[in-house]
């Protein structure tokens, strides 16, 4: 089955700079990559997604590359607030079938002030 | 409001006490979930529904049950809990999933605490 590896666990930026979030992914066949946004205290939230019939995606300070002959994705923050600051998970699955998502470990990012 | 609620929020309980976490949805998602998430771990699934009367293993189904009776509740059950099945619990619906790939929804989590 899919295993997703993500680096790092923790990331610290300081306000306005950028923050860069790995993955890799097992699964030649998986297609479609969402990143996921935990703030404390509630359920993750979906804040952008990538299929694999693109290579980059962007919504507003937030973007997503893919490279699938690589088998990795990232999550790009520019311009990083406090309110960036969560815990963020990728994912990867295949858009067919009855496979499931799966999730990598998480990143705890801390923007500071 | 779209919303998956979870009742309840946080319980503590002793082992070997029958509990049920329930997980409703209003957006007549067919696809629901189970994960619980710990440190280090992420988010695992411990079991999924792909429509009423369809449920399927996740990666850690050991010690848990769930029903899918009506498309919105989808609850979990632990027969008899475990202190190692202490953690925080999300239940997510999704409105497909395969061919229609697309957003989960997340409750707001059930901590659990088994002593």
């Amino acid at each position: 089955g899919e295993n997703v590896e993500q680096h790092p666990s923790t990331l610290s930026v300081q306000e306005g700079d950028s923050a860069v979030i790995k993955c890799t992914y097992s699964d030649s066949a998986s297609n479609y990559f969402p990143w996921y946004k935990q703030e404390l205290g509630k359920g993750p939230q979906l804040i952008i997604d990538i299929r694999s019939n693109v290579g980059e995606k962007k919504d507003q300070r937030i973007a997503v590359t893919l490279n699938k002959t690589a088998k990795h994705f990232s999550l790009h923050i520019t311009e990083t607030q406090p309110e960036d600051s969560a815990v963020y998970f990728c994912a990867a699955s295949r858009s067919w079938g009855n496979t499931p998502l799966v999730f990598g470990k998480g990143t705890r990012l801390s923007v500071i002030a | 409001e779209a919303q998956v609620t979870q009742n309840p929020r946080y319980l503590i309980t002793v082992t070997g006490k029958k509990l049920t976490v329930t997980c409703s949805q209003n957006m007549n998602h067919e696809y629901m979930s189970w994960y619980r998430q710990d440190p280090g771990l992420g988010l695992r699934q411990i079991y999924y529904s792909m429509n009423v009367e369809a449920t399927d293993k996740g990666d850690v189904p050991e010690g848990y049950k769930v029903s899918r009776k009506e498309k919105r509740n989808f609850p979990l059950i632990l027969e008899s809990p475990s202190p190692n099945q202490t953690s925080l619990y999300f239940c997510a619906s999704s409105l497909g999933q395969g061919v229609n790939t697309g957003e989960l929804f997340f409750g707001e989590g059930s901590r659990l605490t088994v002593l």
